[in-house]
């Protein structure tokens, strides 16, 4: 079955370390998207990308980094710079972006981070 | 600038009852609207999607939207509530040009017995 894969489900982040999120996607969708949900809050976007090796800042970027060295892939990494990184981090693909902004995005079941 | 609210944080009706979910956009053009539904502690799955056409569409699970223009909302609903359907709701809409999307905070259903 096609779908999106997120791993682990549940992670810890000790004060001073970076950790990575993966995500990997085999519905050969080319954009991908990491978002961080807070009770209340809706879903945030960190980084989104549209093409492999290509990737742009969402609304709240900082203190995370990524990269999209292959289409199936976006593992995205909270560095000790996001201060609050606790929450609850989903992934997302799309078929594309501009011109296919009418398609919906697929999500997979997330990653809960929380602080040690 | 393009936002989404949802008026109702949380809402509470009995099994058997019909539902509605409210959604009010900010979008100058003809938007994209989604409806997505969470269960605890997994990712959103797609209820149903308008881009054009008929303004009353069909989703899974039972559930319908209609979209109004003149008031700016894509309302969820269904008539009858099942127990499972107990979840947390996200309604939005699609950034022009790019295929971001934009979320309102999302409205938590609880169903009574």
């Amino acid at each position: 079955d096609g779908g999106i894969t997120q791993s682990p489900k549940y992670l810890f982040r000790k004060e001073g370390q970076n950790v990575t999120l993966s995500c990997e996607q085999n519905l050969n969708h080319d954009a991908m998207y990491w978002y961080r949900q807070d009770p209340g809050q809706g879903l945030r976007l960190i980084y989104y990308s549209q093409i492999v090796n290509d990737f742009q800042k969402g609304d709240i970027a900082e203190g995370y980094s990524v990269s999209r060295e292959k289409k199936e892939s976006f593992p995205l990494t909270v560095t000790s710079a996001q201060k609050n990184p606790t929450a609850f981090y989903l992934c997302a693909s799309s078929i594309g972006t501009a011109t296919y902004s009418n398609q919906p995005q697929h999500f997979g079941d997330g990653t809960r981070l929380s602080i040690l | 600038a393009q936002s989404v609210t949802q008026p109702d944080i949380h809402i509470t009706v009995s099994e058997g009852a019909s539902l509605e979910l409210r959604c009010n956009y900010s979008y100058g053009a003809t938007p994209y609207l989604f409806w997505y539904v969470q269960s605890p502690g997994q990712g959103l799955q797609l209820l149903l999607k308008y881009f054009s056409g008929d303004t009353l569409v069909q989703g899974i699970k039972g559930f319908e939207a209609e979209f109004k223009r003149s008031q700016s909302s894509f309302n969820l609903r269904k008539p009858s509530v099942h127990w499972s359907d107990a979840a947390e709701y996200f309604c939005a809409v699609a950034r022009s040009n790019t295929g971001k999307l934009i979320f309102g905070q999302g409205t938590t259903l609880q169903v009574k017995p």
